[in-house]
């Protein structure tokens, strides 16, 4: 299957301070990524959905100021968790599509590694 | 409401054993269906996919079956390893870009 790249795996911040997350698909080109959000035990929820080039649509009661998403290229996609919270410690997926355009529908999605992020 | 259910929630078993993961959906229209393996604090990955014309697939020691009509899969797993210990989460893909996530089945395998 196809590869796509978290980073960082883990990251602990300061209260109030921002942290970025990069997606990258490292072998194909991804016109579509997701992002989403893991509490322990529990499944994954979507957030927001970024097409490359356009702004990423949010699912409601995800503030688009806080999670700010950027995919400005075909192959890399950000996060930024804006002003931090403890509240906002969690696992953070990503997961890539590309667009087929024989069949017109978004290939099997491929997700990241994670991100550990805990705000202190 | 979930329209994705998974049972048992858990399971635990004994290394070598064989064991069954369900996932029942009410999810339409129906366009794939995809069990993922996901271990602790890693981001899932993609076991097999199906889509309607599928009746089963297999990768390896793992075997899903999918009944349209009844809209029910199954994830059997033959001959469990230690490692086999992790989240199964089954994915049902109305449209390409619209999932739902079944809660999971955590699968602890014993020595």
């Amino acid at each position: 299957g196809a590869v796509v790249s978290q980073h960082p795996s883990r990251v602990i911040c300061k209260s109030g301070t921002s942290v970025k997350i990069e997606c990258r698909s490292l072998d194909f080109q991804a016109t579509t990524m997701f992002w989403y959000r893991q509490f322990p035990k529990q499944s994954l929820m979507l957030m927001a959905t970024s097409n490359e080039g356009s702004k990423a649509t949010y699912e409601q009661g995800v503030e688009k100021d806080k999670f700010l998403i950027n995919h400005a290229s075909l192959t890399l996609s950000t996060l930024t968790v804006t002003s931090a919270h403890p509240e906002d410690s969690s696992f953070y997926i990503c997961s890539a599509s590309k667009y087929d355009r024989g069949s017109y529908r978004l290939t099997e999605a491929f997700f990241g590694q994670g991100t550990r992020l805990t705000v202190v | 409401k979930n329209q994705v259910e998974q049972s048992p929630q858990s399971l635990i078993i004994l290394e070598g054993k064989n064991c069954t993961l369900q996932c029942n959906y009410t999810v339409s229209p129906f366009s794939n269906l995809r069990w993922y393996k996901q271990d602790t604090g890693r981001g899932p990955v993609s076991l097999t996919i199906m889509t309607f014309s599928e009746n089963t697939k297999s990768n390896g020691r793992y075997t899903a079956t999918l009944d349209a009509d009844t809209k029910q899969s199954s994830l059997h797993i033959t001959a469990s390893q230690l490692s086999d210990s992790a989240s199964y989460i089954c994915v049902v893909s109305v449209k390409a870009n619209n999932l739902f996530f079944g809660t999971g089945t955590r699968l602890t395998v014993i020595p």
